[in-house]
């Protein structure tokens, strides 16, 4: 399957700044997907990026504060913009496994805002 | 509402218990999937489990899909405390997009 390099791994950013997380995939996917996952919870999907197009957000996302590029193939980036306290969570990349319906996943940016 | 119901949400047992972690939905799904997650890193695929009724095995760890495929279970035997981790439960909604929906997850810790 697929392996994912995401970073950075963990970051301690001011309010009010902006950090973009990287994911790059060892092989080529259709779509990346994006992910919160907030202290205690479970994962949220924030929007799916596809190589070409804008990205699809899911309700309660928007562009403007999550944008996301996706140049090729194998590489896309989160931005988290004008940061709060609130944003303090982990963010993770996916993309569908190539062994059938499993997704896997990298190891996770942990964001805290102070 | 969330739309994959996972219990518990915390269990805590001694080391050779055996347990099981319920996955339910009133929806029905393509797919459910499995993951486990330890502390720093992203989850883990353990299984996929596609046809209803199926039953999947993987050393100690039985996976069971619904027969309606709106549910599943994860049952662990006699539990050592390498299982310890968040227990994640994640469906692919039939007729959907491939978006994968997650439950909130079982906490299980394994004491020695």
């Amino acid at each position: 399957s697929a392996v994912i390099s995401q970073k950075p791994s963990r970051d301690i950013c001011q309010r009010g700044t902006s950090l973009t997380i990287q994911c790059q995939v060892d092989s080529q996917v259709t779509m990346m997907f994006w992910y919160r996952q907030q202290p205690g919870q479970s994962l949220t999907l924030i929007a799916t990026a596809n190589q070409g197009s804008e990205a699809t957000y899911e309700s309660g996302f928007v562009i403007d504060k999550f944008p996301i590029s996706r140049p090729n193939l194998t590489f896309s980036t989160l931005t988290v913009s004008n940061m709060s306290p609130e944003d303090s969570s982990i963010y993770l990349c996916s993309v569908r496994s190539d062994r059938g319906y499993g997704y896997t996943f990298g190891s996770g940016t942990r964001l805290t805002v102070v | 509402t969330q739309l994959l119901e996972q219990s518990p949400q915390f269990l805590s047992i001694q080391e050779g218990e055996n347990l099981t972690v319920y996955c339910n939905s009133s929806s029905v799904f393509s797919s459910l999937q499995w993951y486990r997650q330890e502390p720093g890193e992203g989850p883990v695929l353990l299984v996929t489990v596609v046809t209803g009724g199926e039953v999947k095995k993987l050393k100690r760890l039985t996976f069971q899909f619904g027969d309606a495929r709106k549910d599943s279970s994860l049952h662990i035997t006699a539990a050592q405390p390498g299982d310890t981790g968040l227990y994640l439960c994640a469906g692919v909604k039939r007729g959907g997009s491939e978006k994968l929906v997650f439950g909130k997850g079982t906490k299980l810790t394994v004491n020695p």
